[in-house]
């Protein structure tokens, strides 16, 4: 089972909402990862956890605050976004090989409209 | 800094034709992946290139590696509808937590 699940599928919320965007998944990886894509453009890497521990932050605007409750849930905070913030919001997940990661595995992401 | 490069961005080809996308990098990548991506949805992993002179297929796709020439390919065989997708590249420096891809290649097959 390669299944990484993220609720919700869409979002709507305006600049001074707070939501929070949600990732699981039960196969023993110990490395999760939040991406932005904005529309025909790659993935754009913004945190990753590994072994629960926040181990790279792309410089990413504080208005967004991961949180890694446990080895299989993630969760994005969002806090005061702004229009340009409006994309398709991917979690991945992959587990440990010597010397580092396999290959990542992406959930079905969180489209999130920013008004 | 490890930078992807794929071309072309645009394949519009007939059903039944051959084409590769190609995809050099920058600098020593510690491995190769491919991914392709239907719109609006997530990007499903198709190839893990971990050596030089690695080969992988799956149906109507290749994928190979060449790490002297810092290339790798991913070859379309009998090209059919369903292949229509965008594949992305991807390389990742030594541990593999970041991975930085290419552009992506937006494939349309014609019926």
């Amino acid at each position: 089972d390669t299944e990484v699940t993220q609720t919700p599928k869409h979002l709507v919320m305006g600049m001074t909402n707070k939501k929070s965007l949600k990732c699981e998944q039960h196969m023993g990886h110990r490395a999760m990862y939040w991406y932005k894509q904005k529309a025909k453009k790659p993935p754009e890497l913004m945190f990753v956890y590994s072994y629960e521990k926040l181990s790279i932050n792309e410089s990413v605007p504080s208005r967004f605050s991961p949180e890694c409750p446990n080895s299989s849930l993630l969760n994005l905070h969002l806090h005061a976004l702004q229009p340009e913030d409006s994309a398709l919001y991917l979690c991945a997940s992959s587990q440990e090989r010597t010397g580092g990661w396999e290959t990542q595995y992406f959930g079905p992401g969180t489209r999130l409209l920013v008004l | 800094e490890l930078k992807v490069e794929q071309n072309p961005l645009f394949l519009s080809m007939q059903e039944g034709k051959n084409y590769t996308i190609y995809c050099n990098y920058s600098t020593t990548s510690d491995r190769l992946y491919w991914y392709r991506q239907d719109p609006g949805k997530s990007l499903e992993s198709l190839f893990v290139l971990l050596s030089n002179g690695a080969v992988k297929q799956e149906g109507r796709l290749m994928a190979s590696l060449d790490t002297k020439a810092r290339l790798s390919t991913l070859h379309i065989t009998a090209a059919v509808h369903d292949l229509s997708a965008t594949y992305f590249c991807a390389g990742s420096e030594t541990s593999g937590s970041r991975l930085t891809f290419g552009e992506g290649t937006q494939l349309t097959v014609n019926p």
